[in-house]
C-alpha cells in the first residue's frame, strides 16, 4: 500500500524558504496528482496546491507566488518550496496524493503523518 | 475562489444516535452528473482520512453507517449510529475548481 512520509527542517526563521520533501512508497509517481494541504495549530486545512507527475502544477493564488512544487521521479519523492516565510506560515504540512487525468474524481489520499514548521525569531 | 461553509462548528452526540453535518458552496459543484466535494475526518492526532469522495461514495473501508448525499449546492454528511471512534474534526472539500477549498470543520464529540 502507498504512503507517504513528509521530512525537511522544522524551524526557520522569518524571511527564510521552507523546503519540504514527500517520500512516497509503495507506488510512483505516474499519472497522479500530489497534493501540498497545510494546518496552523488548532485551525482548519488550506489547500496549498498540487503537481502532476507530468510536472504542470497549480498553486494557490492566496500565497501570492510564494509557492512552487517539484518532483522527481528517480527518487520517487515531490516538494514544496515556500518563499520568505513568516510566523504566520507556522503550520503542520501535509502531502497526499490525488487521482490522476483519467479517472472522476480529485479526493485526497493517502495523506503522510505531516511535519510541524514552526516559523520564529 | 468557492467558499464552502459548513455547520454546525460543533456537534455534541450520544452513542448510537445519528449526526448530520452540513456543507453549502457558494456555486455549483456538479461536472458530469457528479458533485466534486469530498468529506474528511480528522481524529485526535491524527492526519486527515477520506470518508466520503465525488459526494456519495464511501472510500474504502469506511463504515456503512456513513452517507454523503447532495442537493443543488447543499451537502450533507450523514451517520447513522454515532460510535465512539467516530469523534474528531469533520471537513467538507470542494474538488470542482482550482484552489480547492475545505469547509471550516465541525467538531464532533460524544455526550
Amino acid at each position: 500500500q502507498v504512503q507517504l512520509l513528509e521530512s525537511g527542517p522544522r524551524l526557520l526563521k522569518p524571511s527564510e524558504t521552507l523546503s519540504l520533501t514527500c517520500i512516497v512508497s509503495g507506488d510512483s509517481l505516474d499519472d497522479y496528482f500530489w497534493t501540498w494541504i497545510r494546518q496552523p495549530a488548532g485551525k482548519g486545512l488550506e489547500w496549498l496546491g498540487r503537481i502532476y507527475s507530468s510536472g504542470a502544477s497549480y498553486y494557490n493564488p492566496s500565497f501570492g507566488g510564494r509557492v512552487s512544487m517539484s518532483l522527481d521521479m528517480s527518487k520517487n519523492h515531490f516538494s514544496l518550496q515556500m518563499t520568505s516565510v513568516t510566523p504566520t506560515d507556522t503550520a503542520v504540512y501535509y502531502c497526499a496524493r490525488t487521482p490522476g487525468m483519467h479517472v472522476r474524481g480529485r479526493w485526497l489520499g493517502p495523506w503522510g503523518q505531516g511535519i510541524l514548521v514552526t516559523v520564529s525569531s | 475562489d468557492i467558499v464552502m461553509t459548513q455547520s454546525p462548528v460543533s456537534l455534541p452526540v450520544t452513542p448510537g444516535e445519528p449526526a448530520s453535518i452540513s456543507c453549502r458552496s457558494s456555486q455549483s459543484l456538479l461536472y458530469s452528473n457528479d458533485n466534486y466535494l469530498d468529506w474528511y475526518l480528522q481524529k485526535p492526532g491524527q492526519s486527515p482520512q477520506l470518508l466520503i469522495y465525488l459526494g456519495s461514495n464511501r472510500a474504502p473501508g469506511v463504515p456503512d453507517r456513513f452517507s454523503g448525499s447532495a442537493s443543488g449546492t447543499d451537502f450533507t454528511l450523514k451517520i447513522s449510529r454515532v460510535e465512539p471512534e467516530d469523534v474528531g474534526v469533520y471537513y467538507c472539500l470542494q474538488v470542482f475548481q482550482n484552489p480547492f477549498t475545505f469547509g471550516q470543520g465541525t467538531r464532533l464529540e460524544i455526550k
